[in-house]
């Protein structure tokens, strides 16, 4: 029983790379969506999906952009890392009563 | 104004005794109220729904006052382990899983 596996747990990325943070979940949610948390920020939402095909932005998605090609997958991509994408990042999946996260993605943009 | 608010804390809590606290939302709409627990920014993992009528489990007790709009949450003869970040989850509109900045709560020995 996976749940939602999300992947890297770590990285550290130079000022201007690009890369993707993997999510997956196999229990067949529709929702899926990713946070990312700061100090004394709580966690805010970047991109979410309420289905394969459809997505939309969060309170913060400059930045980033998302796609959801399956129900299983929600990748996020940063196109161009800047040092205030440094960040922990979590993937959720959710049904009706409970949402499930991933372990999170500690990201460093030096 | 944040669309869910919490008291940062943190709350320190001599070991056994009872501590409590709230989380308000502004979205009247909101259907869904959540109370989940975070360690050392961890993945944060369901502690208790909150349900209309209120809701127990063993030493954790959730209230959801509509009226006024905010959820509660109570920790009876607290121990160690409940040491935590307590973060209030509400889902509002499009079904959007929103969260309180989280409280601390600390118990001492």
């Amino acid at each position: 029983n996976a749940g939602v596996t999300q992947t890297p747990k770590f990285q550290v990325l130079k000022t201007g790379q690009s890369m993707t943070l993997q999510c997956a979940q196999d229990m067949n949610h529709e929702y899926m969506s990713w946070y990312r948390q700061d100090p004394g920020m709580g966690l805010r939402l970047i991109h979410y999906s309420v289905g394969a095909g459809i997505t939309d932005q969060g309170e913060v998605p400059n930045g980033y952009n998302v796609s959801r090609s399956t129900t299983e997958d929600f990748p996020l991509r940063l196109l161009s890392a800047a040092p205030s994408q440094t960040s922990v990042y979590f993937c959720a999946s959710r049904d009706d009563t409970e949402a499930f996260f991933g372990q999170g993605t500690r990201l460093t943009v030096v | 104004r944040k669309e869910v608010e919490q008291d940062p804390g943190p709350f320190n809590v001599p070991e056994g005794a009872t501590v409590a606290f709230n989380c308000t939302y502004s979205n009247s709409a909101s259907q869904s109220f959540f109370w989940y627990r975070q360690d050392c920014r961890k993945e944060p993992k369901l502690l208790m729904s909150v349900y209309s009528s209120g809701n127990e489990d063993g030493r954790f007790t959730a209230q959801l006052n509509r009226a006024s709009q905010y959820i509660s949450l109570l920790i009876r003869d607290s121990k160690l382990s409940d040491s935590a970040t307590y973060l209030c989850v509400v889902i509002g509109s499009w079904g959007k899983l929103q969260f309180g900045a989280g409280t601390q709560v600390v118990v001492t020995p």
